[in-house]
């Protein structure tokens, strides 16, 4: 249990270009998914948190209007880099909280992006 | 200070070996405890959870020590399947939940 796909797992496009990535949980519901991005050899680092049915809630630093989170069903989270620029070339990857005790989190396969 | 903390890397150990992770948190208000590893251009995966009471999985034990603030996971007869970069996870409670991540150790084994 506690499965969580992203699609695409890589994608390559060129500057300027909007890059939309799914996140969505399998087998369990998630009210709240979150997006990761990391830089080679750099620690995971926390973008925004994206809860159904509201906005997201971006960390510091992160623009909103340059990723764009929807989080419109309790299996589906997406995040648009938008006009994207080579610096987004990044490793990005969901997670989401599967329903227990702990609430540990469950990552996707990440996607690969690389902006040209 | 971070508030999650971990062993400086890397570690090289040979296949056999055993070997332990340090990881310190700072936040009182922290409720569960997770290792987690990630291999090269993968994403993290859970390996376990910590349990106050300590736990074991195979060759895998965690330990977590609230007093000290303090988790560790040993490897006990290390594989080069291994080799992978381990991630000390905390979830601290403040309203909901917010999860903070370590640093991580690089681990390399070595036949």
């Amino acid at each position: 249990g506690a499965v969580v796909s992203q699609h695409p797992s890589w994608v390559i496009c060129k500057s300027g270009t909007s890059v939309k990535i799914e996140c969505r949980s399998l087998d369990f519901q998630a009210t709240t998914m979150f997006w990761y991005r990391q830089f080679p050899k750099q620690s995971l680092m926390l973008m925004a948190t994206s809860n159904e049915g509201s906005k997201a809630t971006y960390e510091q630093g992160v623009e909103k209007d340059k990723f764009l989170i929807n989080h419109a069903s309790l299996t589906l989270s997406t995040l648009t880099v938008t006009s994207a620029h080579p610096e987004d070339s990044s490793f990005y990857i969901c997670s989401a909280r599967a329903p227990g005790q702990g609430y540990e989190q469950y990552f996707g396969p990440g996607t690969r992006l690389t902006v040209t | 200070r971070k508030e999650v903390e971990q062993d400086p890397g890397p570690f090289n150990v040979p296949e056999g070996a055993t070997v332990a992770f340090n990881c310190t948190y700072s936040n009182s208000a922290s409720q569960s405890f997770f290792w987690y590893r990630q291999d090269c251009r993968k994403e993290p995966k859970l390996l376990m959870s910590v349990y106050s009471s300590g736990n074991e999985d195979g060759r895998f034990t965690a330990q977590l020590n609230r007093a000290s603030q303090y988790i560790s996971l040993l490897i006990r007869d290390s594989k080069l399947s291994d080799s992978a970069t381990y991630l000390c996870v905390v979830n601290v409670k403040t309203g909901g939940f917010k999860t903070i991540f370590g640093a991580g150790t690089r681990l390399f084994v070595k036949a």
